[in-house]
C-alpha cells in the first residue's frame, strides 16, 4: 500500500523558515517524480513544487520561487520541502502527492494526510 | 497564467441523481485534465486522468469527457460517499500546474 507521511509542521513568525518532510512507502520511491501541494484553511489547491527522480529537474510556483526548496534522499525514501522568508499568505496544509506520468508530468495520484503550516505573529 | 474554472462552485443533489460539473481552461490543453475528490479534513483522491481515463479502483459511475478548453465530470448515479468537493486541473503547462477552483456537492 503507497504511503505517504508529512511532518514538519507549526507555527512560525513571518520570516521564519520550517521543513517539511515527507516519509514514502509502499512503492519504490526511487521511480517516481514527486510534488508538494498546498490548500490554505477554506480555500483550494495550489501545486508548489515538483522533483524528478534524481532532481534533475526541479519546478516552483511563481509564488515561491526563491523561497522554498524542495529536495529528496532516494536512500531515505524522503523528500523535503525546505521554506524560508515565510509569508502570511503561506499558512496551508501542505501535502506531498506522488507524480504520475500520462505522458506528462502533474499528475497527482496518491497524496499524504497533509502538515499544517501557520504563519503569524 | 492558465486559468481553470469550475461551474458550478456548489450543487445540491440527492442519492440516485446524475450530476455534471464543468471545466474550463483559459487555452486550450488537449486532454491534459485530471479530476480529483476531497472529502472534508482528507487528502484530495485521484479520480480520472487525461479527460476520461479513470484511476484503477474508481467507481465507474464517475466518467469525465472533452478536450481542447472544455470539460466535464458525471457522477451517473449520486451516492452518499460522494458527497464532496471535485477539482479539476491542467497537466498542460509543465511550469505553473493548476486546479479549478472547486465544486462541492452537497445534499
Amino acid at each position: 500500500e503507497v504511503q505517504l507521511v508529512e511532518s514538519g509542521g507549526g507555527l512560525v513568525q513571518p520570516g521564519g523558515s520550517l521543513r517539511l518532510s515527507c516519509a514514502a512507502s509502499g512503492f519504490t520511491f526511487s521511480s517516481y517524480s514527486m510534488n508538494w501541494v498546498r490548500q490554505a484553511p477554506g480555500k483550494g489547491l495550489e501545486w508548489v513544487s515538483y522533483i524528478t527522480v534524481s532532481s534533475s529537474t526541479i519546478y516552483y510556483a511563481d509564488s515561491v520561487k526563491g523561497r522554498f526548496t524542495i529536495s529528496r534522499d532516494n536512500a531515505k525514501n524522503s523528500l523535503y520541502l525546505q521554506m524560508n522568508s515565510l509569508r502570511d499568505e503561506d499558512t496551508a496544509v501542505y501535502y506531498c502527492a506522488r507524480d504520475y506520468w500520462t505522458g506528462t508530468a502533474g499528475n497527482f495520484d496518491y497524496w499524504g494526510q497533509g502538515t499544517l503550516v501557520t504563519v503569524s505573529s | 497564467d492558465l486559468q481553470m474554472t469550475q461551474s458550478p462552485s456548489s450543487l445540491s443533489a440527492s442519492v440516485g441523481d446524475r450530476v455534471t460539473i464543468t471545466c474550463r481552461a483559459s487555452q486550450n490543453i488537449s486532454r491534459y485534465l485530471n479530476w480529483y475528490q476531497q472529502k472534508p479534513g482528507k487528502a484530495p483522491k485521484f479520480l480520472i486522468y487525461a479527460a476520461s481515463s479513470l484511476q484503477s479502483g474508481v467507481p465507474s459511475r464517475f466518467s469525465g469527457s472533452g478536450s481542447g478548453t472544455d470539460f466535464t465530470l458525471t457522477i451517473s448515479s449520486l451516492q452518499p460517499e460522494d458527497f464532496a468537493t471535485y477539482y479539476c486541473q491542467q497537466s498542460y503547462r509543465t511550469l505553473g500546474w493548476t486546479f479549478g477552483q472547486g465544486t462541492k456537492v452537497e445534499i
